[in-house]
């Protein structure tokens, strides 16, 4: 099984921070890299697929890199809306593993 | 507008079953991979199960053997036959939609439904 790992589990930071969480991979999963955004008390939602492409209606904030076996969530300007916990997930081959989350809370 | 609504959860007592049903709306449910993914409480997201839109399944080892998926395209619904629990099976089922032309990833999600294994 691929196993992901995320860098660092939580996090603080203040609004119209620049934020970055790293996902990294066991092996290489090419670009078939997500991340989803998993507010409290509610189902996950998806932000970003095959490593950078955003999903419809998500903001143009949140933005996705890497390839191989390191991957980057990168939000440019912190809104109050986005203090949450973020998982990234690859899709190269099942078992579909998620990494083990990152909790961002208001500093 | 997409709807993915489960139902079926409860308590349930060690080596019990149950059986998860996901009511889809608003798309072409039997073009769409389908999956089962849970959380159990305070933890982090575990995928359980897929399947495809003319049934091909796929299991996480930690289930294979005594989950079930199945769909219904008739009746635009999703299920999981869930045999032999366990303690660890405790958690929120959420189904979700393989994004278009795949399982994987997920670009639908359903509310989740609990299920609690516990004598």
């Amino acid at each position: 099984d691929i196993q992901m790992t995320q860098s660092p589990s939580s996090l603080s930071a203040s609004i119209e921070d620049r934020v970055t969480i790293t996902c990294r991979a066991s092996q290489s999963i090419s670009s078939y890299l997500s991340w989803y955004q998993q507010k409290p008390g509610k189902a996950p939602k998806l932000l970003i697929h095959a490593t950078s492409s955003l999903q419809s209606g998500v903001p143009s904030r949140f933005s996705g890199s890497g390839s191989g076996t390191d991957f980057n969530l990168t939000i440019s300007s912190l809104q109050p809306e986005d203090f949450a916990t973020y998982y990234c997930q690859q899709s190269h081959s099942t078992p579909w593993t998620f990494g083990q989350g990152t909790k961002v809370e208001i500093k | 507008e997409v709807q993915l609504v489960e139902s079926g959860g409860g308590l349930v007592q060690p080596g019990g079953s149950l059986r998860l049903s996901c009511a889809a709306s608003g798309f072409t449910f039997s073009t769409y991979a389908m999956n089962w993914v849970r959380q159990a409480p305070g933890k982090g997201l575990e995928w359980v199960s897929a399947i495809s839109g003319s049934g091909s399944t796929y299991y996480a080892d930690s289930v294979k053997g005594r989950f079930t998926i199945s769909r219904d395209n008739s009746k635009n619904t999703l299920y999981l036959q869930l045999n032999s629990l366990r303690a660890e099976d405790t958690a929120l089922y959420y189904c979700a939609r393989g994004i278009s032309g795949s399982y994987c990833p997920f670009d639908y999600w359903g509310q989740g439904t609990l299920v609690t294994v516990s004598s």
